[in-house]
């Protein structure tokens, strides 16, 4: 079975910006969840979807967005980026959602704003 | 809110024994798990606990205290490939929180 797999996994962008980053979950999860990493910060969570609707969503601005399709995949958008959203920006899925299985990591996106 | 503290570093020789505490105060508890994650690459599934007391797999081990808001990871014979940082994980009312990361270096 295919893991998770998250496009692009290198990202180069200016200030001001708009970027969309995309996740395939493992066949069969409808369960997506999205996460920031940073040096300082760790692991913040950042939103998840389970069958095309947002359960959760952690304390980012407005300018993080995200959806899910009917086939499980998501993107996640960020408009008007700033230097501070340089990370590596990591998707994981799972059978069940809100955390209640065994989530399963992405590589992740590196996203670099200058 | 929730609230999760680990050690920032840890060292040990190969073939040695390294514990990894975690505690966490946040808003409702629906399990705890520990990830391993080596530099450059997502995090891996390690152990996942609910219920007090302590769950064993092979070389790793995890322990769980609900009422002092406790768990470690328990490493046994190090090995070199072991060094990597270690997350624990809390699921709260409704989402997963992860600690800061324990990096744990193992030296020959």
């Amino acid at each position: 079975k295919a893991g998770v797999t998250q496009t692009p996994r290198y990202l180069i962008k200016t200030r001001g910006q708009q970027v969309t980053l995309s996740c395939s979950p493992i066949s069969g999860h409808r369960s997506v969840s999205w996460y920031q990493q940073t040096p300082g910060q760790g692991l913040q969570f950042l939103f998840e979807y389970f069958s095309e609707t947002q359960r959760n969503k952690g304390n980012f601005p407005g300018r993080f967005s995200g959806r899910q399709f009917s086939n499980s995949r998501s993107e996640m958008n960020v408009s008007t980026l700033e230097l501070g959203d340089s990370a590596l920006y990591l998707c994981a899925s799972s059978s069940m959602p809100e955390g209640t299985y065994e989530q399963y990591f992405g590589p992740g996106t590196r996203l670099t704003v200058t | 809110g929730q609230n999760i503290d680990q050690p920032t570093e840890m060292t040990a020789t190969e073939g040695a024994i390294v514990q990894i505490n975690c505690t966490y105060q946040t808003s409702g508890f629906n399990g705890l798990f520990w990830y391993q994650q080596h530099a450059g690459e997502a995090p891996t599934f390690l152990s996942y606990n609910v219920l007090d007391g302590l769950e064993e797999k092979g070389r790793f081990s995890s322990f769980l205290s609900r009422s002092k808001g406790y768990s470690y990871l328990l490493l046994k014979e190090l090995q070199m490939k072991d060094s990597a940082s270690y997350l624990c994980a809390v699921k709260g009312d409704y989402k997963l929180s992860f600690g800061a990361g324990t990096t744990v270096t193992v030296r020959a």
